[in-house]
């Protein structure tokens, strides 16, 4: 099955700080998306991006899917961010069935 | 107004027992799905069912049987448990192969502990 690879795993910013963080995958894709899992455990939809850019406020994501990557930036870092970043992608091989990164955990400190 | 509800929220339980947690959508998808969070927050897909076909990750255990008495429901029943299927276990959403893509929804996750 398709591979998907996040990084960093882990990542501490000071609030303000801006970060980029990446998820490769091993396929082509026709579905990408970037979920937010904040302290309490819920996973929030952030971004549905096969491809393309797009923006939310201080977040933005780019797919570059003929090069098999997605990059989620965070800009002017909050506590609030805090939490893990997940990726996951439905392969065009026909699954239908999304597959997750391992996420990266990040933390902003005040 | 909850999208994918699930239930319990939480849930302790002793080995050996037989337990079910419910999910219910009101998205109109077409297409559930049971993943597992284990602690290292690993979300890994159990099963997911669109329209009675039901695709199973081999490496679940027998077990682990979902039951969807329609689209919009897919509970998950767990015989026999053991401490390692303590995690948290999540149902989501999706309407499969539509052309803008099946953007995924998920519920808030069903803590289940077994002691």
């Amino acid at each position: 099955g398709i591979q998907v690879e996040q990084s960093p795993p882990d990542l501490i910013l000071q609030e303000g700080a801006n970060s980029t963080l990446r998820c490769n995958f091993s396929d082509s894709v026709n579905n990408l998306q970037w979920f937010h899992q904040n302290p309490w455990g819920q996973l929030i939809n952030l971004f549905y991006i096969p491809s393309g850019t797009k923006q939310n406020g201080r977040l933005s994501a780019t797919t570059v899917a003929t090069e098999r990557y997605s990059l989620l930036y965070i800009s002017s870092s909050q506590t609030t961010d805090s939490g893990v970043y997940f990726c996951a992608v439905v392969s065009s091989g026909g699954s239908y069935i999304p597959t997750f990164g391992r996420g990266t955990s990040l933390i902003v400190h005040p | 107004d909850t999208a994918v509800s699930q239930t319990p929220k939480y849930l302790v339980t002793q080995m050996g027992n037989d337990k079910s947690i419910k999910c219910e959508q009101n998205l109109g998808h077409d297409t559930m799905y049971w993943y597992k969070q284990d602690s290292k927050k690993f979300l890994k897909i159990m099963f997911s069912y669109n329209n009675k076909e039901l695709i199973i990750n081999e490496t679940v255990p027998n077990r682990f049987s979902p039951k969807s008495p329609d689209k919009a429901h897919l509970n998950l029943h767990i015989n026999s448990l053991e401490l390692g299927d303590s995690a948290v276990y999540f149902c989501a959403s999706s309407h499969r192969g539509r052309a803008s893509g099946n953007t995924i929804y998920f519920g808030e996750g069903s803590w289940l502990t077994v002691v």
